[in-house]
């Protein structure tokens, strides 16, 4: 079975400190990985896509297959960054179902 | 464009009730989805479609039915509303294709008391 697993459910940081979220994902096929964001009271947001390797609001995430990793990274936490982040997975193949881990509350304090 | 539109935002139902949660997407998108967000378990799956007269169950359908007549219209019914389903629940839908991320609606905070 497919399982994206985040092993921080709080992380807190200060401003202008470096910030890594954990994502260890499961999965026999070629995996597709994506990171979603929710802010305060906000719908979730798609952050990143491994696919187009793109830095979006100064994260990045790379995939280590190796490691069955997708950590996400930003070199600089903003306070504005303070927001659920969760490491999900395309697990169905063309069906297109999404596997989501339980989410890593980032907290950056000022 | 809307995106994805969910009804209602906050709902209260009593043990045995029915409801519906409504959604609609106006992008054309193939791909439908429902997930429940609970504190602690993240986002999973309830059920999904991949196209009109298409659905398929995810991690967590008992207790809930959908059907998808139109492209648009994706309504999560709840049968019979037990305590255990109180929770958020999002709609989410995307562009066939393999790399195309979610577009999620606000979210429906349900209440079972």
């Amino acid at each position: 079975a497919q399982r994206v697993t985040q092993p921080e459910k709080l992380l807190s940081v200060f401003k202008g400190a470096p910030v890594e979220l954990k994502c260890n994902y499961s999965y026999s096929g070629s995996p597709e990985l994506f990171w979603y964001v929710q802010y305060s009271r906000q719908r979730l947001q798609l952050l990143l896509r491994h696919i187009s390797r793109e830095s979006i609001k100064g994260f990045t995430a790379d995939l280590n297959k190796g490691e069955t990793s997708f950590h996400l990274k930003k070199p600089f936490a903003q306070e504005e960054d303070s927001a659920m982040y969760y490491c999900a997975l395309n697990s169905g193949g063309s069906n297109y179902k999404l596997t989501f881990g339980k989410g890593t509350l980032l907290t950056v304090n000022p | 464009n809307a995106g994805v539109t969910q009804t209602p935002k906050f709902q209260v139902l009593k043990t045995g009730q029915s409801m519906t949660l409504q959604c609609a997407q106006d992008m054309n998108h193939e791909y439908m989805s429902w997930y429940r967000q609970d504190p602690g378990m993240g986002l999973r799956l309830i059920h999904y479609s991949v196209g009109a007269g298409i659905t398929d169950q995810g991690e967590v359908p008992n207790g809930y039915n959908v059907s998808r007549s139109t492209t648009e219209d994706f309504p999560l019914r709840l049968l019979s509303a037990a305590p255990s389903q109180t929770s958020v629940y999002f709609c989410a839908s995307s562009r066939a294709g393999l790399n195309y991320g979610y577009t999620f609606g606000s979210g429906t905070r349900l209440t079972v008391v």
